[in-house]
């Protein structure tokens, strides 16, 4: 079962950057927390993921509380091409991936 | 990052036969794939964890008779929908994990099945 909540929908004007939030509360020490994307009737696409430290790349970043009961996905600059649903996961010691109800991202011109 | 495919990209099969959808790791061995089903307006549910040269486990409420899991070989996994029934309409997606990489998988582009 999914170990994680996030808001149904959010809205993010073009250029300005896209703070999605994920609360997993449950998550345990040696989880990880994974984000995904989906474009309509695509398969997923990996976002980034992390442990305890915050992460970069060039896609995105990825802020964990210091409790790791929370995090948050930053899209630094959404355009029009990042409207889509994001999913939060936390992967269990099997490495399977129970995906929640996502996030749907609207980014507006 | 790593690519998967999927074949058939859609299907559609009259109510009673049989579907087979393959899932390929193009540029990496894949000892373990996944297979998601995922309704309209729905998120993914996992199905069943396939492994290379051992039989599939699949989650609870899945029936390991009607959805057969095949990983023959390091780059191949099939999924079979037996006896298709309407509500066996969906969009199959798989995923492969790069063991040469992190644990992150990659997702095919999805089997859009109907059944008639």
């Amino acid at each position: 079962d999914a170990k994680t909540t996030q808001p149904p929908s959010m809205d993010c004007a073009e250029g300005r950057a896209a703070n999605l939030p994920c609360n997993h509360s449950t998550i345990s020490g040696n989880e990880y927390v994974y984000w995904y994307r989906q474009i309509h009737s695509q398969g997923p696409q990996y976002i980034i993921h992390g442990l305890k430290n915050n992460e970069t790349n060039e896609m995105a970043s990825l802020i964990i509380t210091e409790d790791r009961k929370s995090s948050t996905l930053i899209l630094p600059h959404a355009t029009l091409r990042d409207t889509a649903v994001y999913y939060c996961i936390v992967r269990d010691n099997f490495n399977k991936f129970y995906f929640g109800s996502g996030t749907k991202l609207n980014v507006k011109p | 990052g790593a690519v998967v495919s999927q074949h058939p990209s859609w299907v559609i099969c009259k109510s009673g036969t049989s579907v087979k959808i393959e899932c390929r790791s193009l540029d990496f061995q894949a000892t373990t794939m996944f297979w998601y089903r995922q309704f309209p307006k729905q998120s993914l549910m996992l199905m069943a964890t396939s492994n290379e040269g051992s039989k599939a486990t699949y989650e609870q409420g899945v029936e390991k008779d009607k959805f057969l899991i095949n990983h023959a070989s390091l780059t191949l996994s099939t999924l079979t929908v037996t006896s298709a029934h309407p509500e066996d309409s969906s969009f199959y997606i798989c995923s492969a994990r790069d063991p040469g990489g992190g644990y992150e998988q990659y997702f095919g582009p999805g089997t859009r099945l109907t059944v008639t």
